[in-house]
Parts: structure tokens; C-alpha cells; sequence
């Protein structure tokens, strides 16, 4: 069982860029699959921000894309998730996943202040 | 993106009683690799998404066999056999035939 953990700031500032990162410790990016973000704001639904393979290629949701950076890092393991300008709207407990679910982390939520 | 749409969006059951939710997506989610790449899941109040079931019916590792996926094309169904208390929270359906992956909006069960 591939145990993700997330890692974030806790709280963010209007207008400032959040940056989290995820450890995918005991799995080789090299075997595929695309490795990813999905965040849940207070009370609502689950939703992808997006996602990227080894190999570079990235999807994201259209709402999104502008403000979104992904990188992942084969020899740390580790993806890492970038969005700027952010917005109390950003509001939300975020969670890095595989594409398909069969891997996910906890979540670390992240609270926007202005 | 393919919209995927949850009826009912609440559903209250009595525990020991079948219980069943309905998924359906804006297009077919027949993958060109003849797989159909339709998941459940479950998210407890106050914990993180779980993955029940994937590719329409196969159930996730450790998942309880009262659980049960069926469907095709566009239309699909979980079910649950007898409800036990465990089983109260919402309910996903995702589809991962076309990125981005997008969510059904939600099936709250309560007891």
C-alpha cells in the first residue's frame, strides 16, 4: 500500500501563491499513471485541479489551468502542486491522489486569509 | 468535460435494508481500450474519499461484498446490500474514461 502524505502551509494570504508538495514514498513514477491534486472547499463536493505524468504530460481542470503549476521529482518521489493568486474561494482541504484513487493522502487544508 | 449527475442526492435507509444510488455521465464512458472507467466512492463525515469500486464493478481492496457496482455506457448504480451503521456519508461517482477526471456531485445516505 503506497502511503502519500501532504504538505502544506496551513494558511495562505490573499493574492500569494500556495505551494504544497506530496511524498509518494515506495512507488516508481516510472511505472505510469498520472499522480495529482484534488480539493474538497468546506461542505461541498470533491473536485480535480489536475494532474501530471512522468513523462510531462498534464491534465487540468478548465477553471483552473491559468493558475496552476504541477512538477513532479522522480528522484525525490515527490509531486508538488503550485496556484497562484489565490482567493478565499481557494478555501479547502487539499488531497494528492493517482488519477484512478487507488492512492491518496490524508489531506491538508488550507485556509485563505485576507 | 463529461458532467456526471447523482440521483438521489439524499438518500435516508434503514440499516439492514438494501440501499441503491444512480450515476449517470453527459456521454459514454466506454474508454477506446474497451474498459469503462466508472468509480464509487465513500467519504465518511470527516475523513478522507475512499475508492470502493472501479471500472464500473470491480470492488477496491478490503472493500465489504455487500458493495456492488454495475452499469453501462452511461448509466450506472451502486449498491448495498443490507446498510450497517459504518456506511452513513456520501457517495461519488467518478469517471477517468476522458481527463480531467470528473465527480458526480454527491449522495448524502443517512440513516
Amino acid at each position: 500500500q503506497v502511503q502519500l502524505q501532504e504538505s502544506g502551509p496551513g494558511l495562505v494570504k490573499s493574492s500569494e501563491t500556495l505551494s504544497l508538495t506530496c511524498g509518494v514514498p515506495g512507488y516508481s513514477f516510472k511505472r505510469g499513471s498520472y499522480w495529482g491534486w484534488i480539493r474538497q472547499a468546506p461542505g461541498k463536493g470533491l473536485e480535480w485541479i489536475g494532474a501530471i505524468h512522468q513523462t510531462g504530460s498534464t491534465f487540468y481542470t478548465p477553471s483552473l489551468k491559468s493558475r496552476v503549476t504541477f512538477s513532479l521529482d522522480t528522484s525525490r518521489n515527490q509531486i508538488s502542486l503550485k496556484l497562484t493568486s489565490v482567493t478565499a474561494a481557494d478555501t479547502a482541504v487539499y488531497y494528492c491522489a493517482r488519477h484512478d484513487l487507488f492512492f491518496r493522502g490524508q489531506g491538508t487544508p488550507v485556509t485563505v486569509s485576507s | 468535460d463529461i458532467v456526471m449527475t447523482q440521483t438521489p442526492l439524499s438518500s435516508p435507509v434503514t440499516l439492514g435494508q438494501p440501499a441503491s444510488i444512480s450515476c449517470r455521465s453527459s456521454q459514454s464512458l466506454l474508454h477506446s481500450d474497451g474498459k469503462t472507467y466508472l468509480s464509487w466512492l465513500q467519504q465518511r463525515p470527516g475523513q478522507p474519499p475512499r475508492l470502493l469500486v472501479h471500472e464500473t464493478s470491480n470492488r477496491f481492496s478490503g472493500v465489504p461484498d455487500r458493495f456492488s457496482g454495475s452499469g453501462a455506457g452511461t448509466d450506472f448504480t451502486l449498491k448495498i446490500s443490507r446498510v450497517e451503521t459504518e456506511d452513513v456519508g456520501i457517495y461519488y461517482c467518478m469517471q477517468a474514461t476522458e481527463f480531467p477526471p470528473t465527480f458526480g456531485p454527491g449522495t448524502k445516505l443517512e440513516i
